[in-house]
C-alpha cells in the first residue's frame, strides 16, 4: 500500500519561513508533487520533483531525497494569502497520484 | 474560460435519487480523473480515463458509474448513495507525455447525501 505522512497543522507569522515535511513509503515512485488548496477551492500545482535536490520557484522551494523517502516544501516571506492546505502527492505510474492528508498552514499577522 | 470546470458546484440528494456530476476540460489533455475528498482524509483516486478508455478503477462501489464520451468531458453518475458518500468530488485532467504529469483540478462538487 501507499503511506504518505505530513503534519496536520502548522502556524507561522507573516514574513516568517515554514517548512512542511512529507515522508512516503510507496510501492512505486516516479516523482513527487506539492499542491496548494485554499478552502473551498481546487488544488493548484506548486512543484514537481523527480530527482534529488532542491527546486526553487520564487518564495516556494521543494526538496526531495529519494533514498530517505522524504520531501519538504519551504515557504519563505509568508503572506496572509499563503494560509491554505498543502498536499504532498507521490506519482506511481503514468496516471496515479497518491496523496497525503494535507497540512493546514495558518499565517498570523 | 477556466481550465477545468465542474457542475453543479453543490448538490444535495436523497439516498434514492439519481444524479450526475459533469466535468469539462478546455486544456486539450488526454487523461481525466475523478477524486473523492473527505474531511481530514487524503484525496482518493476513483477513476482514470486515458483517451476515453478507463485505465484505473480503484475498487469504487458500483453506485458510482463514470462515463467519458470524449476527451473533453467526464461524468460521474450517482444512484442509491449512502450518507458516507457525502464529500467533495474533484475532477482533474492531465496531458500524459514524458516529463509532464501535472494534474489540473476543477473546483469540485460538494455532495451531501441525506
Amino acid at each position: 500500500g501507499q503511506n504518505i505522512d505530513q503534519p496536520t497543522e502548522m502556524t507561522a507569522t507573516e514574513g516568517a519561513i515554514v517548512q512542511i515535511n512529507c515522508t512516503y513509503q510507496t510501492s512505486g515512485f516516479n516523482g513527487l508533487f506539492w499542491y496548494q488548496q485554499h478552502a473551498g477551492e481546487a488544488p493548484t500545482f506548486l512543484s514537481y520533483n523527480v530527482l534529488d535536490g532542491l527546486e526553487e520557484k520564487g518564495r516556494f522551494s521543494s526538496f526531495l531525497s529519494r533514498s530517505k523517502g522524504y520531501s519538504y516544501l519551504l515557504l519563505k516571506e509568508l503572506q496572509m494569502k499563503d494560509s491554505a492546505s498543502y498536499l504532498c502527492a507521490v506519482r506511481d505510474g503514468d496516471y496515479k497520484l497518491s496523496f497525503g492528508a494535507g497540512t493546514t498552514v495558518t499565517v498570523r499577522a | 474560460e477556466t481550465g477545468v470546470t465542474q457542475t453543479p458546484r453543490h448538490l444535495v440528494m436523497g439516498m434514492t435519487n439519481k444524479k450526475s456530476l459533469k466535468c469539462e476540460q478546455h486544456l486539450g489533455h488526454n487523461a481525466m480523473y475523478w477524486y473523492k475528498q473527505s474531511a481530514k482524509k487524503p484525496l482518493e483516486l476513483m477513476f482514470v480515463y486515458s483517451l476515453e478508455e478507463r485505465v484505473e478503477n480503484n475498487s469504487v462501489p458500483s453506485r458510482f458509474s463514470p462515463e467519458c464520451p470524449n476527451s473533453s468531458h467526464l461524468f460521474l453518475h450517482l444512484h442509491t448513495l449512502q450518507p458516507e458518500d457525502s464529500a467533495l468530488y474533484l475532477c482533474a485532467s492531465s496531458q500524459v507525455i514524458a516529463g509532464s504529469y501535472e494534474q489540473y483540478f476543477g473546483p469540485g462538487t460538494r455532495l451531501t447525501v441525506t
